[in-house]
């Protein structure tokens, strides 16, 4: 199994609302990590978990928070988010972090639209 | 700050056409990688490249390391429809170095005409 999942695969949300992407991968990858990306931009990186403990945070609003409930699962509960954070949120992992295993398996990513 | 400057940054090719995307960088990386996107999909991975002066092939794609590891090439030959997509290259910083965050390219959008 080669794949990462992510659901839901597109989400229209309200800026009051309260909704979560959900990624999950069973190649016993230990890095996991949250992109966001912008039509026809790079993803930009937004976290990094590293054996299920946060690794990084690139500075992102605490609208966005992110959850590791174990190796094989993220999520990211989304909070009163605004229209300019419509994007395509990719979920990617990897099999380590800082061992130079860093080729990075994403998923097909959620379209997120705030209303 | 280091930066992955992709070029061209947009294509528009006839198929049948040959083209070479570049990546280039002033920091030297470990490792370099090519994906590629198509529209409302995530990133695939297309190739690793790790010793300078390196060359990959992938069918019609040759992918090449520079020799001081501070840029790449991606070049395809008789391009299809097929491989339209957003190619980025990615670079993993030297081992032991402050971040080991994956750098993104800023990306080639390439669109093959029948």
């Amino acid at each position: 199994d080669t794949e990462v999942t992510q659901t839901p695969k597109h989400l229209v949300m309200g800026m009051t609302n309260k909704k979560s992407l959900k990624c999950e991968q069973h190649m016993g990858h230990r890095a996991m990590y949250w992109y966001k990306q912008k039509a026809k931009k790079p993803p930009e990186l937004m976290f990094v978990y590293s054996y299920e403990k946060l690794s990084i945070n690139e500075s992102v609003p605490s609208r966005f928070s992110p959850e590791c409930p174990n190796s094989s699962l993220l999520n990211l509960h989304l909070h009163a988010l605004q229209p300019e954070d419509s994007a395509l949120y990719l979920c990617a992992s990897s099999q380590g972090w800082g061992s130079g295993n860093t080729e990075a398996f994403f998923g097909q990513g959620t379209r997120l639209t705030v209303v | 700050t280091q930066l992955l400057e992709q070029s061209p940054q947009f294509l528009s090719i006839q198929e049948g056409e040959n083209l070479t995307v570049y990546c280039n960088s002033s920091s030297v990386f470990s490792s370099l990688q090519w994906y590629r996107q198509e529209p409302g999909e995530g990133p695939v991975l297309l190739v690793t490249v790790v010793t300078g002066g390196e060359v990959k092939k992938l069918k019609r794609l040759t992918f090449q390391f520079g020799d001081a590891r501070k840029d790449s090439s991606l070049h395809i030959t008789a391009a299809q429809p097929g491989d339209t997509g957003l190619y980025l290259c990615a670079g993993a910083p030297p081992y032991g170095g402050a971040t080991n965050k994956l750098i993104f390219g800023t990306g080639t959008l390439l669109a093959v005409q029948p």
